[in-house]
């Protein structure tokens, strides 16, 4: 597709249940990165992935989290036992190469509500 | 560690008027900087970025930031805005070293308003 592309839009989940979200990136693009954004605050990383290899996992804020890319395209973050503190945007984005510089290219994000 | 401080969380300012939103950073490693802006119900999306070479850096819609090392800031600044700017304004870092460690670091936003 044109663009990076994330599913679902909006996920209301009830507390201490399992989601998945699924992201789309830009044909070709090499590195893939999820960031977590709460309601008026800047995105915080959470996870990369050069192809199919997860390099860095750092953000990730508990075991509950998981994220996988295994054919170094499409990708899913899945949030175990969803929490009340887990509510946010997830916002995936791709770039073309491993070069520090080249730009990264956004998704429209998911909406995640936990009730 | 890399952090970003975004000096105003919301911007009002009046059509045609010149804007500059505030962008300072901390790091004890060169970086590579980059605006980014958010409209309503919309992705990210790259305004400008400052890798190396002139300072000051000319993005998208007649945006434009400049590099000052010295005071550690990127401030992103527009001659005259649009109603079409009124958008959340994010500032963000990366380590240009990066290894295995290439995510942002962002600012926690600046809201710019454009009032007729």
């Amino acid at each position: 597709g044109a663009g990076v592309s994330q599913s679902p839009r909006y996920k209301v989940a009830k507390r201490g249940q399992d989601v998945a979200l699924r992201c789309d990136p830009i044909s070709g693009h090499v590195s893939l990165f999820w960031y977590q954004q709460a309601l008026g605050q800047g995105p915080e990383f959470l996870t990369y992935f050069q192809n199919e290899a997860q390099l860095d996992k750092s953000g990730l804020p508990s075991d509950r989290f998981f994220a996988e890319r295994p054919e170094g395209s499409v990708s899913t973050l899945k949030i175990q036992r969803t929490q009340q503190e887990d509510s946010a945007v997830y916002l995936c984005a791709s770039s073309p190469g491993g070069g520090s510089g080249t730009e990264a290219f956004f998704g429209q994000g998911t909406r995640l509500t936990v009730v | 560690a890399q952090s970003v401080t975004q000096l105003d969380s919301q911007v009002p300012v009046f059509e045609e008027a010149p804007v500059e939103l505030r962008c300072n950073y901390s790091s004890s490693v060169s970086v590579y900087l980059f605006w980014y802006v958010q409209y309503p119900n919309q992705g990210l999306q790259l305004l400008l970025k400052y890798l190396s070479g002139s300072t000051l850096v000319k993005g998208i819609n007649g945006f434009e930031a400049e590099f000052n090392k010295s005071q550690t800031s990127f401030h992103l600044r527009k001659p005259s805005v649009h109603i079409s700017d009124t958008a959340e304004y994010f500032c963000a870092v990366r380590k240009q070293r990066a290894g295995n460690n290439r995510k942002l670091i962002w600012g926690l936003g600046t809201s710019l308003a454009v009032n007729p």
